[in-house]
């Protein structure tokens, strides 16, 4: 069965620095991979998708993922924070069985420091 | 695009009563997807509908729980007899077909139980 892992639940950085929430995937055929961002109170929405036309993935809001098929990896990036970046970030996988659906990761929390 | 919609946004119940939420999806999606959602983590699958069919169910989904979604159009959640266990966001989220088309969520629905 597909599934994600991401590593660490929490996230901390000052606002202008680097963002990096990681994410692992296991999967026996090439994925579908999805980030998603959920503020308070609200639902999740899209930030991006990998569907094997690039490895690397520009989305919303100035994130970008890289696909690393060798590492199993698809980790979130951001050069610089900004402070209306603090939200809980997913990472996804569309499931190979009928139906496609997707399995999310735990979560990572972002905080943004002033 | 009104995207998705789900109602009530809130819901307060007493341990043992009924209770029943509704997801109006993005009207061209034909497929639709309940979550559950709790403190901490990520979503978790329950059901999915293409069209009017329920197509898979969760082993989260005890015999307390049944979804509809006649003509394919809007659909409904109900628990019966609910448990604090139950305490949750229900999240209703819909698509369009093929494997990598993400998913749309609504803002959910947040129950407790008391």
């Amino acid at each position: 069965a597909q599934s994600v892992t991401q590593l660490g639940s929490h996230v901390s950085v000052s606002e202008g620095a680097l963002v990096l929430l990681r994410c692992n995937y296991s999967s026996s055929v090439p994925p579908y991979l999805f980030w998603y961002v959920q503020y308070p109170n609200q639902g999740l929405q899209l930030l991006l998708k990998y569907t094997s036309a690039a490895t690397l993935v520009k989305g919303i809001n100035g994130f970008e993922a890289e696909f690393k098929k060798s590492e199993t990896s698809f980790h979130l990036t951001k050069p610089s924070a900004h402070m209306s970046d603090a939200a809980e970030y997913f990472c996804a996988v569309v499931g190979n069985t009928g139906g496609f659906k997707t399995i999310f990761g735990a979560g990572t929390r972002l905080f943004v420091k002033a | 695009d009104t995207g998705v919609s789900q109602n009530p946004r809130h819901k307060i119940t007493k341990r043992g009563q009924n209770v029943t939420f509704r997801c109006d999806p993005i009207s061209e999606h034909n497929r639709l997807y309940w979550y559950r959602q709790t403190l901490g983590q990520g979503p978790e699958f329950l059901t999915y509908f293409q069209n009017e069919a329920q197509l898979e169910k969760s082993r989260l989904l005890s015999d307390r729980f049944s979804a509809e979604r006649p003509k394919g159009s809007f659909s409904t959640l109900e628990i019966q007899r609910t448990e604090q266990g139950d305490s949750a966001m229900y999240l209703c989220a819909s698509r369009l077909d093929g494997e990598n088309s993400p998913l749309h969520f609504g803002n959910g629905t947040r129950l407790t139980v008391t």
